[in-house]
């Protein structure tokens, strides 16, 4: 069955890059998203990429998809204390768009 | 506000007792998801209904849980003889179109405390 995971913690100085792995077992995956999840609140989407595509930039953030391996990641440039959250990777793969989240990985930045 | 919108934003129940959530999606978006999330876990898929018609429900979706959405609009989870294992965060998500190309926008959850 599918399959998405994370590391569960990372913790990064202000102004660093941080980096978020992901992997995933579904190879029909057709996309992979990111999503950021503050304290009380829901979702909200980041970025997401299509699998047939390697990278994909959008202002401080950066997605590479290795699909041989199933690797996802994000990196977040020059982070702020405001990245502060939990994020989500997830895959979808049917056309019920019905999403597979991973359990999250909490982004801790210190100032 | 147009964005997806559950109410209400807590309940408390005892075990055994029935609990509705209610989700208002996005104006016109045809698909609407129900997940439940654990402390320390991802979201995961309950159901989900194109329009009015419920098209795929998880195995964690027991008899007691319950999805409605009469009108294709606003949507209704009712879990009935609720137990301790319920408690979570139940949240909503809604998206217009077919297939995985527009994105899933999500409430902000309803979090369920069945003691």
């Amino acid at each position: 069955g599918e399959d998405v995971e994370q590391s569960l913690f990372l913790s990064v100085r202000e102004g660093d890059s941080s980096v978020i792995n992901c992997t995933y077992t579904d190879s029909s995956s057709t996309y992979l998203y990111w999503y950021k999840q503050e304290p009380g609140a829901g979702l909200q989407l980041l970025t997401y990429i299509f699998s047939n595509m390697d990278m994909k930039q959008d202002q401080r953030l950066t997605v590479l998809l290795n699909k041989k391996d199933k690797h996802l990641s994000l990196r977040i440039a020059d982070t702020q204390t405001g990245d502060s959250a939990i994020y989500f990777c997830a895959e979808t793969y049917n056309q019920g768009g019905k999403l597979i989240f991973g359990q999250g990985t909490e982004l801790s930045v210190k100032p | 506000d147009t964005g997806v919108s559950q109410d209400p934003r807590h309940k408390i129940t005892k075990r055994g007792q029935n609990v509705t959530f209610r989700c208002d999606p996005i104006s016109e978006h045809n698909r609407l998801y129900w997940y439940r999330q654990t402390l320390g876990q991802g979201p995961e898929f309950l159901t989900y209904f194109q329009n009015e018609a419920q098209l795929e429900k998880s195995r964690l979706l027991s008899d007691r849980f319950s999805a409605e959405r009469p009108k294709g609009s606003f949507s209704t989870l009712e879990i009935q003889r609720t137990e301790q294992g319920d408690s979570a965060m139940y949240l909503c998500a809604s998206r217009q179109g077919q297939g995985a190309l527009s994105p899933l926008h999500f409430g902000n959850g309803t979090r369920l405390t069945v003691t």
